[in-house]
């Protein structure tokens, strides 16, 4: 079963509203989780990660005011879009890892942000 | 940096037909190298994982080998079916980092 929980899984909201999307491990505690976002037929970029308690490490590039994290608790981790533009529209995915040995990364089934 | 570059897509096929699809990668250190499946509107899933030279990863017929020599991790299948169709992503994480770097993807469309 899924183990990262990501909602919602689509958004429609207006221009110069912000939104906010959620990510939760279940059954396991994550100190650190990943945000992605994939624009239409590419890959996956990351943006930042998050760290349980401490501020988020953004990507080159990554508007730090723009998306918002916040992962106040170890199976929690918010991703706010901060007065969203159309051209925010995309595919955004989270994911953790269960801190055992090598455990490989599990995603969340990603939100559909859509600004109009 | 690190980076990853896959055969560029899409690549149709009928069923039961063989599927390659390419991927190598560039790598300051010793990388893990994944593949992950996305199927329509869904978050991706590991299809499976190498984490050292020469491993074999493997999971529902598929199967790629961590080829050090060639930096590739090509993913194959013998026999595709339907159900099969989705976009493919090959990926790498340093050791311990856990970040991934994804390639492209590849969409691949099995016909019946």
């Amino acid at each position: 079963g899924a183990v990262v929980s990501q909602h919602p899984s689509r958004v429609i909201c207006k221009s110069g509203t912000s939104v906010k999307i959620e990510c939760r491990s279940l059954d396991f505690q994550a100190t650190t989780m990943f945000w992605y976002r994939q624009f239409p037929k590419q890959s996956l970029m990351l943006m930042a990660t998050s760290n349980e308690g401490s501020k988020a490490t953004y990507e080159q590039g990554v508007e730090k005011d723009k998306f918002l994290i916040n992962h106040a608790s170890l199976t929690l981790s918010t991703l706010t879009v901060t007065s969203a533009h159309p051209e925010d529209s995309s595919f955004y995915i989270c994911s953790a890892s269960i801190p055992k040995g090598n455990s490989p990364l599990h995603f969340g089934n990603g939100t559909r942000l859509t600004v109009t | 940096g690190n980076s990853v570059t896959q055969m560029e897509g899409p690549v149709t096929l009928s069923e039961e037909a063989f599927l390659t699809i390419n991927c190598t990668y560039t790598a300051t250190g010793y990388p893990s190298l994944f593949w992950y499946v996305q199927y329509p509107g869904e978050g991706l899933q590991l299809l499976l994982k190498a984490t050292k030279a020469d491993d074999k990863g493997s999971n529902k017929g598929f199967e790629a080998t961590y080829r050090k020599e060639t930096t590739s991790f090509h993913l194959e299948k013998g026999s595709v079916q339907v159900s099969d169709s989705a976009v493919y992503f090959c990926a790498l994480s340093e050791q311990r980092a856990q970040k991934l770097v994804f390639g492209q993807g590849t969409r691949l469309t099995i016909n019946p």
